[in-house]
């Protein structure tokens, strides 16, 4: 069974461009979380999709920040325009449905630095 | 409101010293914690979870932690460490039952001496 996957591993822009990141969950997998993690920092929520509704987005920083998950399959993370303290390593996850015990299974993070 | 704290981003033992990372906890209401990791290019990984059974919780890779309420710690322990075992940890954490966000610690990097 494939894991979870992201793309892309690693993106470098400048400040005022525009990136999106893909995230493909496990097949099946109903919850979608994406997490950042910012230099030597906590991994921190973003957001969460229950398929394609968004359960919580209390994570998102500000409006730069565009998350989708058309169809409930995968999703994408867009920042638009992109700033200096964007960067970052971007986790995805994803869960079975239901409430689980927790246990997230995470892509191996797609890595963006912002110039 | 739930949180956790590592103590040290940076920890070395030597190769077949005990491993000691060290996390406490803060939940208003039992908490189900997890200790997560991470190898050089690549994602993280559950090693092991405490979900309110037994206490003492063994994982993968001969890792083991013990929850301890008295303290709110959830120290992770290996015995004797492989220059494998080199890599991040994260202590998480979420309260139990309803909707979870996980909650994680800034991390603990491991560095396995020869």
């Amino acid at each position: 069974e494939a894991g979870v996957t992201q793309f892309p591993s690693h993106s470098v822009i400048e400040k005022g461009q525009t990136v999106t990141l893909r995230c493909d969950p496990i097949s099946g997998h109903d919850n979608l979380y994406w997490y950042r993690r910012v230099m030597g920092k906590e991994i921190k929520f973003l957001l969460h999709f229950v398929k394609e509704s968004k359960q919580d987005e209390s994570g998102m920083p500000n409006n730069r920040f565009l998350a989708e998950r058309t169809g409930g399959t995968y999703s994408t993370l867009k920042v638009q325009p992109a700033e200096l303290e964007d960067s970052g390593v971007y986790f995805c996850a994803s869960t079975p449905a239901g409430v689980g015990t927790g246990e997230l299974f995470f892509g191996e993070g797609s890595r963006l630095t912002v110039l | 409101a739930q949180s956790v704290t590592q103590l040290g981003s940076h920890v070395s033992v030597s190769e077949g010293a005990l491993v000691l990372l060290r996390c406490n906890y803060s939940s208003s209401v039992p908490p189900y914690l997890f200790w997560y990791v991470q190898y050089p290019n690549q994602g993280l990984q559950l090693l092991l979870k405490y979900t309110s059974a037994a206490t003492l919780v063994k994982g993968i890779n001969g890792f083991e932690a013990e929850f301890k309420k008295s303290e709110t710690s959830f120290h992770l322990t290996k015995p004797s460490a492989h220059m494998s075992d080199a890599a991040e940890y994260f202590c998480a954490v979420i309260s139990s039952g309803g909707y979870q966000k996980v909650t994680f610690g800034t991390g603990t990097k491991l560095q396995v001496i020869p």
